[in-house]
């Protein structure tokens, strides 16, 4: 099984300041990685696939990088309704699986 | 629109059985794998297995599998999530997902329903 690693746990940054999250794969999975947002008491949604696509309606402030087993998921200038948790997720191989997530607060 | 809809919150006693739901609308049902999702209580999430509705094709990630089982039901493009004796331990809640035909990644989410397991 892929092992999924997200760092930082938790990221405090003020609004409309840069983020960057970070996601290790255990293994190679080329560019097989999706980001979801899931805000509080909602379901997650698709922000980015095949490592840097935006999904479609995603703001273009959500920009992925990387492939192999290091990718970034930056957002350029934090709105409001950014602050939520960040997932990776691989799906190169079965079983697909989730990061432990990356918590995006208000400093 | 597409969309995956949820069948509604369950509170259950541990040894009860329990199937979910999740149905999908607006697209080819049988063309896209559903996936199950669970998120235990401020927890993340955790990917239990997935279907293919054309051909029932079902894998299982080692933590669910012989847990729970997923199955399919084409005629009404619904998809189910089912145990067979809960336990407490199986308080969540549980997503479905939809997954891309070009890609894998989940681009639908269904709403989550909320399972209680509680004596």
């Amino acid at each position: 099984e892929i092992v999924m690693t997200q760092s930082p746990a938790t990221l405090s940054v003020s609004p409309g300041e840069r983020a960057t999250l970070s996601c290790r794969a255990s293994e190679d999975i080329s560019n097989k990685l999706a980001w979801h947002q899931q805000r509080p008491g909602q379901a997650p949604r698709l922000l980015i696939y095949g490592a840097s696509t935006r999904a479609p309606g995603i703001p273009t402030r959500f920009s992925g990088s990387g492939s192999g087993t290091d990718f970034n998921l930056t957002i350029s200038s934090l709105q409001p309704e950014d602050f939520a948790f960040y997932y990776c997720q691989q799906y190169k191989n079965w079983p697909r699986t989730f990061g432990q997530g990356t918590r995006v607060e208000i400093k | 629109e597409v969309q995956l809809v949820q069948s509604g919150a369950e509170v259950k006693k541990p040894g009860e059985s329990l199937r979910i739901s999740c149905k999908g609308s607006g697209y080819i049902f049988s063309s896209h794998f559903i996936a199950w999702v669970r998120q235990k209580p401020g927890k993340g999430l955790e990917w239990m297995g997935i279907i293919f509705p054309a051909d029932s094709y079902t894998t299982y990630s080692p933590s669910f599998q012989g847990q729970v089982t997923i199955s399919v039901d084409n005629a009404i493009s619904t998809t189910y999530l089912q145990w067979n004796s809960l336990e407490a331990s199986d308080t969540a809640k549980y997503f479905c997902a939809r997954s891309m035909v070009s890609t894998g990644a989940f681009d639908i989410w269904g709403q989550g329903t909320q399972v209680i397991v509680s004596s």
